[in-house]
């Protein structure tokens, strides 16, 4: 079945320090694929999402390019900063089986150190 | 923009009492689900409706039922409840699309005492 494997965390930077979040996906057909964020007490919010191949989302500084050569949907930034903490899921959902279940990667907490 | 709103924000319950939980989705939305995260963990999916008829069903426990009215707002009924199902809560909404986002609402907190 469709699956999201997600880098381990937690994942500790300095501030200003370059940020990448590996993901890659298992999927039949073609996905959309997201970044989701959550941060504590609160709900996940949409990051930024790519719907096709070569498809770059962006949004707030955070970077990701849907690369189908390699399945992969890896989440950059060029300069985290401490507000940046929080755990990052990648997700995806594809309507080609005929369903429109979101599959969920583990997350990846990130640490932000003024 | 509207949100998903949930409610209640809060919900303290000892063991072995129901509990309901509400969701209203954001408007134009067919598509409602619901998770379910315990503390320090990934959200589980539990279950999802499409115009109102149940569309999908994950690890939903059989004392755990939902279902979405012709208003398209949720509910998540919970009975006998265990210290084991305190977690928080989330609904999602999405327009049944192949590159539709789900949107989340900020979550119940439940507790089980």
């Amino acid at each position: 079945g469709d699956s999201v494997t997600q880098m381990e965390g937690p994942v500790t930077l300095s501030e200003e320090a370059f940020l990448t979040i590996n993901c890659t996906y298992t999927a039949t057909g073609y996905p959309s694929l997201f970044w989701y964020v959550q941060y504590p007490g609160e709900g996940l919010q949409l990051l930024l999402k790519a719907t096709k191949a070569d498809d770059k989302g962006s949004n707030k500084g955070f970077e990701a390019t849907y690369r189908k050569e390699t399945t992969s949907f890896h989440l950059e930034k060029g300069s985290v900063q401490v507000s940046d903490s929080a755990v990052y899921f990648c997700a995806l959902t594809g309507g080609f089986s005929g369903t429109y279940k979101y599959i969920f990667g583990t997350g990846t907490r990130l640490k932000v150190l003024a | 923009a509207a949100g998903v709103i949930q409610s209640p924000r809060h919900l303290i319950k000892e063991k072995r009492e129901t509990a309901t939980l509400k969701c209203y989705p954001i408007p134009r939305h067919d598509t409602v689900y619901w998770y379910q995260q315990g503390p320090g963990q990934d959200p589980q999916f539990l279950i999802s409706f499409y115009e109102k008829m149940q569309s999908d069903k994950g690890s939903i426990p059989d004392r755990f039922s939902a279902q979405q009215f012709s208003d398209y707002h949720s509910e998540l009924n919970m009975s006998s409840l265990e210290l084991g199902d305190s977690a928080l809560y989330f609904c999602a909404s999405s327009a049944r699309t192949d590159s539709s986002p789900l949107h989340f609402g900020n979550g119940t907190r439940l507790t089980v005492t």
